[in-house]
């Protein structure tokens, strides 16, 4: 069983539609990141949270550490919002990450 | 904001040879970094963990004499594919953890990865 399970693994949307990613972890952890990753590979960390709720632009990222679970919203997708998201998680020095969500925006 | 350079972004070799894949932190000190391997269409696979003048620490499976990795320098991680072969053909990316206060504690920032293609 994998520490950290992502779902859904593909996600297709229209654009402007409202997108919600879902990652459930099975660690303790000291925190939470989001990732994206556009195709060529590049990586950007979009947030990184360790209680509560995070907000940039138009990407929201919530956490329950109750439940050990953590959402990623996408307001208005845009087709530029394209890319694979991963959800990985931090125990000080250990990481481990859920296997993506890849993403596409349809015009 | 902190940034990662990896060079160098692709590889082409022979079978047999070695190939060098540096990862710098150009604007803040990198206590520990990261290397992955990246299949087509899979997440991320955390090879081995790198601490500044330790012994990297591997992952289960992945063996230590075909990936060198080398931290000599707080800015600085190097993972060497020695005797590549076709199978270690894959895209190989670094990221480290920000140090430095509140604000960079626990960040990652990544390279933007190798595409090493071994013939």
């Amino acid at each position: 069983k994998n520490e950290v399970e992502q779902s859904p693994q593909n996600l297709t949307a229209q654009e402007g539609e409202f997108i919600t990613i879902n990652c459930s972890y099975s660690v303790g952890i000291s925190a939470l990141h989001w990732l994206q990753q556009h195709p060529g590979g590049g990586i950007v960390s979009l947030f990184m949270l360790s209680s509560g709720k995070k907000k940039h632009g138009r990407l929201i990222a919530t956490i329950n550490i109750q439940e050990k679970h953590s959402s990623l919203h996408i307001t208005a997708s845009h087709p530029r919002d394209s890319a694979v998201y991963i959800c990985a998680v931090s125990t000080g020095n250990q990481f481990y990450f859920g296997t993506g969500t890849s993403l596409t925006v349809i015009p | 904001g902190a940034v990662v350079s990896q060079h160098p972004s692709r590889v082409i070799c022979k079978s047999g040879t070695s190939v060098k894949i540096e990862c710098r932190s150009l604007d803040f000190q990198a206590t520990t970094m990261f290397w992955y391997r990246q299949f087509p269409k899979k997440s991320l696979m955390l090879m081995a963990t790198s601490n500044e003048g330790s012994k990297a620490t591997y992952e289960q499976g992945v063996e230590k004499d075909k990936f060198l990795i080398n931290h000599a320098s707080l800015t600085l991680s190097t993972l060497t594919v020695t005797s590549a072969h076709p199978e270690d053909s894959s895209f190989y990316i670094c990221s480290a953890i920000g140090t430095g206060g509140v604000s960079m504690y626990e960040k990652l920032f990544f390279g933007s990865g190798t595409q090493l293609s071994v013939l």
